[in-house]
């Protein structure tokens, strides 16, 4: 089994809807984050959480909101989606004792 | 401020060597990575280097690291087509222990 798993892998929603991705971790770590990658672009990151209680703003958090439920769970939420919402977007995770960071497959958001 | 350039294509012949390139303007930088994205998937560590070194080699895949010249390149050699995805250039900021600054990725291309 994947060691960070995203549900939904593909979604399509209209504008203005809320819509929450979901991104679940089996490998133990303390850390969490959202990026979002566009076409031509690296990844940008939205919101990262070092622990249940401890959640901070990435470069590109206006318009989104997390949720760290566990320390497994890591939720991002669209409150009124928006056309230039549409992207990929990727959780990831890592240690608090190594820098390397594990990601999810990613899920494919369209706002129409 | 933090930026990480890469070319955005290569396309080589299957058996070849590659070399991806990348740029970066943060000398203090602790660590440099390679990611792998394959089509569907999400990013793979395929190896990293801290910057107090200059080479890593790791079966295939050679990391060169020039500091002065805030230059690091990523060598293939023996170049499959299973080698074809996007390949990204990350660092990671002294300033940060979490921070990863993408460049916006080189998509390989193996020609049978």
């Amino acid at each position: 089994d994947a060691d960070v798993t995203q549900t939904p892998r593909n979604r399509i929603t209209k504008t203005g809807k809320r819509i929450m991705l979901e991104c679940s971790q089996t490998k133990g770590h303390d850390r969490m984050y959202w990026y979002r990658q566009d076409p031509g672009l690296g990844l940008r990151l939205i919101y990262y959480s070092f622990d249940v209680k401890d959640i901070n703003k990435g470069e590109i958090s206006d318009g989104y909101s997390v949720s760290r439920q566990a320390q497994a769970k890591f939720s991002l939420s669209l409150e009124s989606a928006i056309p230039n919402q549409t992207a990929l977007y990727f959780c990831a995770t890592s240690s608090a004792a190594t820098y390397e960071q594990y990601f999810g497959p990613g899920t494919r958001l369209t706002v129409t | 401020g933090e930026d990480v350039e890469q070319s955005l294509f290569l396309s080589v012949r299957e058996g070849d060597s590659s070399v991806i390139n990348c740029t970066y303007t943060d000398s203090s930088s602790t660590y440099l990575y390679w990611y792998k994205q394959e089509p569907g998937a999400g990013l793979q560590l395929l190896t990293y280097i801290f910057s107090n070194m200059d080479m890593k080699q790791d079966q295939r895949l050679t990391v060169l690291l020039n500091k002065k010249d805030k230059h690091l390149s990523l060598r293939i050699a023996d170049t499959q087509t299973g080698d074809s995805a996007i390949y990204f250039c990350a660092e990671t900021p002294q300033d940060s222990s979490y921070k990863l600054i993408f460049g916006s990725g080189t998509r390989l291309l193996v020609r049978p």
